[in-house]
Protein backbone atom coordinates (compact mmCIF):
# COMPACT_ATOMS: atom_id res chain seq x y z
CA UNK A 1 0.00 0.00 0.00
CA UNK A 2 1.30 3.60 -0.62
CA UNK A 3 1.36 5.06 3.03
CA UNK A 4 0.67 9.08 3.23
CA UNK A 5 1.89 11.11 5.74
CA UNK A 6 0.82 14.84 6.67
CA UNK A 7 2.60 17.23 8.66
CA UNK A 8 2.02 19.14 11.08
CA UNK A 9 -0.62 16.96 12.89
CA UNK A 10 -2.45 20.08 14.22
CA UNK A 11 -1.35 23.05 13.58
CA UNK A 12 -3.16 26.42 16.24
CA UNK A 13 -3.98 29.63 13.90
CA UNK A 14 -6.04 32.67 13.66
CA UNK A 15 -8.90 34.02 11.19
CA UNK A 16 -6.66 35.93 8.65
CA UNK A 17 -3.71 33.51 8.65
CA UNK A 18 -2.30 31.63 6.15
CA UNK A 19 -2.05 28.02 6.35
CA UNK A 20 0.19 25.52 4.73
CA UNK A 21 -0.30 21.69 5.40
CA UNK A 22 1.96 19.11 3.40
CA UNK A 23 1.59 15.53 2.26
CA UNK A 24 4.03 13.25 1.61
CA UNK A 25 3.43 9.95 -0.48
CA UNK A 26 5.91 6.73 0.18
CA UNK A 27 5.99 6.52 -3.56
CA UNK A 28 5.49 8.74 -6.08
CA UNK A 29 1.89 9.27 -7.13
CA UNK A 30 2.06 11.60 -9.99
CA UNK A 31 -1.06 14.37 -9.89
CA UNK A 32 -3.36 11.54 -8.48
CA UNK A 33 -3.95 13.26 -5.06
CA UNK A 34 -7.01 14.93 -3.53
CA UNK A 35 -7.55 16.83 -0.45
CA UNK A 36 -11.11 16.90 2.04
CA UNK A 37 -11.77 19.05 4.92
CA UNK A 38 -14.01 17.58 7.28
CA UNK A 39 -15.94 18.91 10.45
CA UNK A 40 -16.46 17.30 13.78
CA UNK A 41 -19.70 14.89 12.99
CA UNK A 42 -19.72 15.31 9.45
CA UNK A 43 -18.87 13.69 6.19
CA UNK A 44 -15.41 14.66 4.44
CA UNK A 45 -16.08 17.40 1.95
CA UNK A 46 -14.24 17.18 -0.98
CA UNK A 47 -12.03 20.30 -1.92
CA UNK A 48 -8.73 19.54 -4.25
CA UNK A 49 -8.57 17.37 -6.78
CA UNK A 50 -6.02 16.13 -9.02
CA UNK A 51 -3.24 17.98 -7.06
CA UNK A 52 -4.14 21.15 -7.78
CA UNK A 53 -7.58 22.06 -9.21
CA UNK A 54 -10.19 23.55 -7.01
CA UNK A 55 -13.51 21.27 -6.73
CA UNK A 56 -16.58 23.29 -8.12
CA UNK A 57 -18.15 25.78 -5.08
CA UNK A 58 -15.12 25.87 -3.01
CA UNK A 59 -13.37 29.13 -2.10
CA UNK A 60 -10.65 30.34 -4.25
CA UNK A 61 -8.69 30.81 -0.48
CA UNK A 62 -7.75 27.25 -1.29
CA UNK A 63 -5.18 25.91 -3.58
CA UNK A 64 -3.48 22.72 -3.73
CA UNK A 65 0.37 22.07 -5.21
CA UNK A 66 3.11 19.59 -5.58
CA UNK A 67 3.59 16.19 -8.01
CA UNK A 68 5.06 12.78 -7.32
CA UNK A 69 5.73 12.62 -3.75
CA UNK A 70 5.19 16.16 -1.86
CA UNK A 71 2.35 17.85 -2.28
CA UNK A 72 0.81 21.20 0.00
CA UNK A 73 -2.85 22.36 0.80
CA UNK A 74 -2.08 26.22 1.74
CA UNK A 75 -5.39 28.09 2.82
CA UNK A 76 -4.54 31.87 1.84
CA UNK A 77 -6.62 33.52 4.50
CA UNK A 78 -7.72 31.60 7.48
CA UNK A 79 -11.72 32.02 7.44
CA UNK A 80 -13.83 30.76 11.05
CA UNK A 81 -15.52 28.06 8.68
CA UNK A 82 -11.89 26.62 7.90
CA UNK A 83 -11.36 25.12 11.77
CA UNK A 84 -11.56 21.65 10.40
CA UNK A 85 -9.42 18.61 10.19
CA UNK A 86 -7.74 18.01 6.70
CA UNK A 87 -7.04 14.95 4.86
CA UNK A 88 -4.71 14.22 1.51
CA UNK A 89 -5.73 10.99 -0.28
CA UNK A 90 -4.02 9.26 -3.07
CA UNK A 91 -5.70 7.50 -6.22
CA UNK A 92 -2.58 6.47 -8.03
CA UNK A 93 -2.39 2.98 -6.86
CA UNK A 94 -5.57 0.97 -4.99
CA UNK A 95 -5.98 0.52 -2.76
CA UNK A 96 -7.00 4.27 -2.07
CA UNK A 97 -5.43 5.47 1.15
CA UNK A 98 -5.54 8.64 3.22
CA UNK A 99 -3.40 10.73 5.41
CA UNK A 100 -3.61 10.67 9.09
CA UNK A 101 -4.99 13.94 8.88
CA UNK A 102 -4.06 17.72 10.54
CA UNK A 103 -6.34 19.58 12.51
CA UNK A 104 -6.56 23.26 12.38
CA UNK A 105 -7.91 24.77 15.72
CA UNK A 106 -8.50 28.49 16.65
CA UNK A 107 -5.44 29.99 18.45
CA UNK B 1 -27.66 17.49 -6.75
CA UNK B 2 -26.89 13.55 -6.06
CA UNK B 3 -27.32 12.79 -2.28
CA UNK B 4 -26.68 9.60 -0.45
CA UNK B 5 -28.18 8.19 2.71
CA UNK B 6 -26.76 5.27 4.88
CA UNK B 7 -29.25 2.67 6.24
CA UNK B 8 -28.25 -0.40 8.44
CA UNK B 9 -28.48 -1.79 11.99
CA UNK B 10 -26.20 0.31 14.28
CA UNK B 11 -25.43 -2.49 16.85
CA UNK B 12 -23.62 -6.09 15.87
CA UNK B 13 -22.51 -8.47 18.15
CA UNK B 14 -18.86 -10.39 17.32
CA UNK B 15 -19.06 -13.05 14.72
CA UNK B 16 -22.04 -11.11 12.87
CA UNK B 17 -22.03 -9.91 9.38
CA UNK B 18 -22.36 -5.92 8.64
CA UNK B 19 -25.09 -5.05 6.12
CA UNK B 20 -25.42 -1.39 5.10
CA UNK B 21 -27.32 -0.69 2.42
CA UNK B 22 -26.86 3.17 0.62
CA UNK B 23 -29.56 4.80 -1.20
CA UNK B 24 -28.47 7.00 -4.10
CA UNK B 25 -31.16 10.36 -4.79
CA UNK B 26 -30.71 13.18 -7.31
CA UNK B 27 -29.34 11.49 -10.25
CA UNK B 28 -28.13 8.07 -11.97
CA UNK B 29 -26.20 5.35 -10.01
CA UNK B 30 -26.22 4.27 -13.73
CA UNK B 31 -23.63 6.76 -14.66
CA UNK B 32 -20.79 5.62 -16.30
CA UNK B 33 -18.57 8.59 -14.72
CA UNK B 34 -18.81 7.11 -11.52
CA UNK B 35 -18.04 4.30 -9.34
CA UNK B 36 -19.68 3.67 -5.88
CA UNK B 37 -17.60 3.49 -2.70
CA UNK B 38 -17.74 1.93 1.30
CA UNK B 39 -15.41 4.12 3.52
CA UNK B 40 -14.95 3.75 7.07
CA UNK B 41 -13.82 5.93 10.14
CA UNK B 42 -12.42 4.14 13.58
CA UNK B 43 -13.53 6.67 16.20
CA UNK B 44 -11.35 9.52 16.42
CA UNK B 45 -8.97 8.44 13.45
CA UNK B 46 -8.69 8.69 9.69
CA UNK B 47 -10.29 7.33 7.10
CA UNK B 48 -10.01 3.87 5.24
CA UNK B 49 -11.30 2.77 2.06
CA UNK B 50 -13.01 -0.50 1.69
CA UNK B 51 -13.75 -0.59 -1.73
CA UNK B 52 -15.90 0.68 -4.63
CA UNK B 53 -18.48 -0.58 -7.37
CA UNK B 54 -19.20 0.17 -10.71
CA UNK B 55 -22.97 -0.20 -11.98
CA UNK B 56 -22.31 -3.39 -14.26
CA UNK B 57 -21.45 -4.75 -11.22
CA UNK B 58 -17.62 -4.95 -11.55
CA UNK B 59 -16.08 -4.61 -8.02
CA UNK B 60 -12.20 -4.02 -6.30
CA UNK B 61 -11.83 -4.02 -2.52
CA UNK B 62 -9.39 -2.90 -0.27
CA UNK B 63 -6.51 -6.08 0.69
CA UNK B 64 -6.57 -5.93 3.42
CA UNK B 65 -10.45 -6.94 4.40
CA UNK B 66 -10.78 -8.69 0.89
CA UNK B 67 -11.64 -11.88 2.46
CA UNK B 68 -14.53 -10.66 4.47
CA UNK B 69 -15.84 -7.55 2.33
CA UNK B 70 -18.84 -7.63 -0.62
CA UNK B 71 -19.88 -5.03 -2.11
CA UNK B 72 -23.03 -5.21 -4.83
CA UNK B 73 -25.33 -2.73 -6.50
CA UNK B 74 -29.38 -2.69 -7.11
CA UNK B 75 -29.49 -0.35 -10.11
CA UNK B 76 -33.35 -0.58 -9.89
CA UNK B 77 -33.69 0.47 -6.81
CA UNK B 78 -30.54 2.97 -7.07
CA UNK B 79 -29.09 1.42 -4.02
CA UNK B 80 -25.44 -0.27 -3.12
CA UNK B 81 -24.88 -2.46 -0.45
CA UNK B 82 -21.94 -3.57 1.82
CA UNK B 83 -21.54 -6.86 3.74
CA UNK B 84 -18.91 -7.04 6.31
CA UNK B 85 -18.81 -10.69 7.69
CA UNK B 86 -17.16 -12.30 10.74
CA UNK B 87 -17.04 -8.58 12.69
CA UNK B 88 -15.04 -8.00 15.83
CA UNK B 89 -14.95 -4.72 17.68
CA UNK B 90 -12.14 -3.70 15.46
CA UNK B 91 -14.56 -2.87 13.09
CA UNK B 92 -16.71 -0.13 15.10
CA UNK B 93 -16.59 2.39 13.15
CA UNK B 94 -18.59 5.42 11.18
CA UNK B 95 -19.41 3.90 7.98
CA UNK B 96 -19.85 5.90 4.54
CA UNK B 97 -20.69 5.78 1.00
CA UNK B 98 -19.66 8.02 -1.31
CA UNK B 99 -19.98 8.92 -5.02
CA UNK B 100 -16.49 8.22 -6.71
CA UNK B 101 -15.33 10.16 -9.74
CA UNK B 102 -12.51 8.85 -11.72
CA UNK B 103 -10.74 11.01 -14.11
CA UNK B 104 -7.69 12.34 -15.28
CA UNK B 105 -5.26 12.17 -11.94
CA UNK B 106 -8.33 11.68 -9.89
CA UNK B 107 -10.60 9.06 -8.15
CA UNK B 108 -11.81 11.04 -5.59
CA UNK B 109 -14.97 10.70 -3.67
CA UNK B 110 -16.91 14.12 -4.37
CA UNK B 111 -20.41 13.07 -2.59
CA UNK B 112 -20.90 11.10 0.68
CA UNK B 113 -23.69 10.18 3.16
CA UNK B 114 -23.71 11.41 6.24
CA UNK B 115 -22.42 8.25 7.45
CA UNK B 116 -23.49 5.76 10.18
CA UNK B 117 -22.13 4.14 13.29
CA UNK B 118 -21.62 0.58 13.22
CA UNK B 119 -21.03 -0.37 16.65
CA UNK B 120 -19.71 -4.24 17.16
CA UNK B 121 -19.53 -5.05 21.41
CA UNK B 122 -21.40 -8.39 23.13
Amino acid sequence: DIQMTQSPSSVSASVGDRVTITCRASQGISSWLAWYQQKPGKAPKLLIYSASSLESGVPSRFSGSGSGTDFTLTISSLQPEDFATYYCQQANRFPFTFGPGTKVDIK
Amino acid sequence: QVQLQESGPGLLKPSQTLSLTCTVSGGSISSGAYYWSWIRQHPGKGLEWIGYIYYSGNTHYNPSLKSRVTISVDTSNKQFSLRLSSVTAADTAVYYCARTYTGSYSSVFDNWGLGTLVTVSS
